[in-house]
């Protein structure tokens, strides 16, 4: 069975500081993994995803995340914090060969100023 | 060009009632999902529907059901409401059946009262 762990439900950073999100994934086989936003009364933004090419992945709005198969983890990382980076941040598995996303509880990310 | 769309935006409903949530794919796209998010939580897997033919099934009672129109677009039924339905349900759509390249609606808010 797949399923994602995002450790942290609320994580508070200062603008201009590093944002790190975590992700683990428990899965027999690498899956695609993918991080989703969202913001307040809106559906779900894909940020990036990982498909079995490169193992760091870019991503929107200067965000990227590295896949480490060793550490089965998947965390979203972006240098410099803005504002408007304010939003709910979600992980999500999918099987290679499957036709469904699991998703983790998310991880509701605030900008101080 | 359009994206995903999903009607109605918000909806209130009574315990006992039934409700359909409409969805249009992006032009071309031939598969359709349908997600459940409760508030709070990351969204849970309800349907998968690929050239009209249902392909997945979540873990969600009898009471759920759906289908895909010969113009892709599909709908979600809901009979016989709980408080507990209360969420917003989220539509994607893809090219494909598998799950690497769906994109999400903004979703419909469903209330039970």
């Amino acid at each position: 069975a797949q399923s994602v762990t995002q450790l942290g439900s609320h994580v508070s950073v200062s603008e201009g500081a590093l944002v790190l999100l975590r992700c683990n994934y428990s899965s027999s086989v690498p899956p695609y993994l993918f991080w989703y936003v969202q913001y307040p009364n809106q559906g779900l933004q894909l940020l990036l995803k990982y498909t079995s090419a490169a193992t760091l992945v870019k991503g929107i709005n200067g965000f990227e995340a590295e896949f480490k198969k060793s550490e089965t983890s998947f965390h979203l990382t972006k240098p410099s914090a803005h504002m408007s980076d304010a939003a709910e941040y979600f992980c999500a598995v999918s099987p290679v060969t499957g036709n469904q996303f699991y998703f983790g509880t998310g991880t509701s990310l605030t900008v101080i100023p | 060009d359009a994206g995903v769309t999903q009607s109605p935006t918000h909806l209130i409903k009574t315990r006992g009632q039934h409700v359909t949530l409409r969805c249009s794919p992006i032009s071309g796209h031939k598969s359709v999902s349908w997600y459940q998010q409760v508030l709070g939580q990351g969204p849970q897997f309800i349907f998968q529907y690929y050239e009209k033919e249902e392909r997945g099934r979540g873990n969600f009672p009898d009471r759920f059901s759906a289908r895909q129109f010969p113009n892709y677009s599909s709908e979600l039924n809901v009979n016989a409401l709980l408080l507990g339905d209360s969420a917003l349900y989220l539509c994607a759509s893809s090219l494909q059946q598998g799950a690497g390249g769906y994109t999400f609606g903004s979703g419909t808010r469903l209330t039970v009262v």
